[in-house]
């Protein structure tokens, strides 16, 4: 079963940051969050991963609280082609991903 | 790099018929690939883990018999749904990740309508 909570939608300007939120409050220390996301009708894309530290690469940045309970993913300037559904997933020890609900995130331009 | 093909990317078929998905790793050896159905305006929900050699191991609710699973070399999986029915009209989606590392990449789908 997924152990994260997103919110269903949210839009973002074109030009501004998208921060999408997470919610994991039962992870366990080693347990990775990942975040993809899915073009409609595509199969979900890589965009980063983390344990505890904030990760940045040329997609996005993930924000990992100190409790590890949240975290945020951040694209730093949103365009129309980012409007996908944002999947945050953990990563549980028998390596299976397991998606909740995910968000929605339309760019409006 | 890391590419997943899937095949076909779209079958219809008729009720009581099997169909074969084909997921392959085109420039990487997938020790492991997994297997996800997504509904209409859904989740991807996993159905089975496949290590190439062994036999799969299907999530809770996946009927092993009606869903074959076969993952006979390290670029290769299959997917057989056996005896088709209209609820299994769905957007089958298969990944695939390396012994090196935990990342899953995602194949195209392939979209199923039984008629």
């Amino acid at each position: 079963d997924a152990k994260t909570t997103q919110p269903p939608s949210m839009d973002c300007a074109e030009g501004r940051a998208a921060n999408l939120p997470c919610n994991h409050s039962t992870i366990s220390g080693n347990e990775y969050v990942y975040w993809y996301r899915q073009i409609h009708s595509q199969g979900p894309q890589y965009i980063i991963h983390g344990l505890k530290n904030n990760e940045t690469n040329e997609m996005a940045s993930l924000i990992i609280t100190e409790d590890r309970k949240s975290s945020t993913l951040i694209l730093p300037h949103a365009t129309l082609r980012d409007t996908a559904v944002y999947y945050c997933i953990v990563r549980v020890t028998g390596n299976q991903f397991y998606f909740g609900t995910g968000t929605s995130l339309t760019v409006i331009p | 790099g890391a590419v997943v093909s899937q095949h076909p990317s779209w079958v219809i078929c008729k009720s009581g018929t099997s169909v074969k998905i084909e997921c392959r790793s085109l420039d990487f050896q997938a020790t492991t690939m997994f297997w996800y159905r997504q509904f209409p305006k859904q989740s991807l929900m996993l159905m089975a883990t496949s290590n190439e050699g062994s036999k799969a191991t299907y999530e809770q609710g996946v009927e092993k018999d009606k869903f074959l699973i076969n993952h006979a070399s390290l670029t290769l999986s299959t997917l057989t749904v056996t005896s088709a029915h209209p609820e299994d009209s769905s957007f089958y989606i298969c990944s695939a990740r390396t012994a090196h590392s935990y990342e899953q990449y995602f194949g195209p789908g392939t979209r199923l309508t039984v008629t």
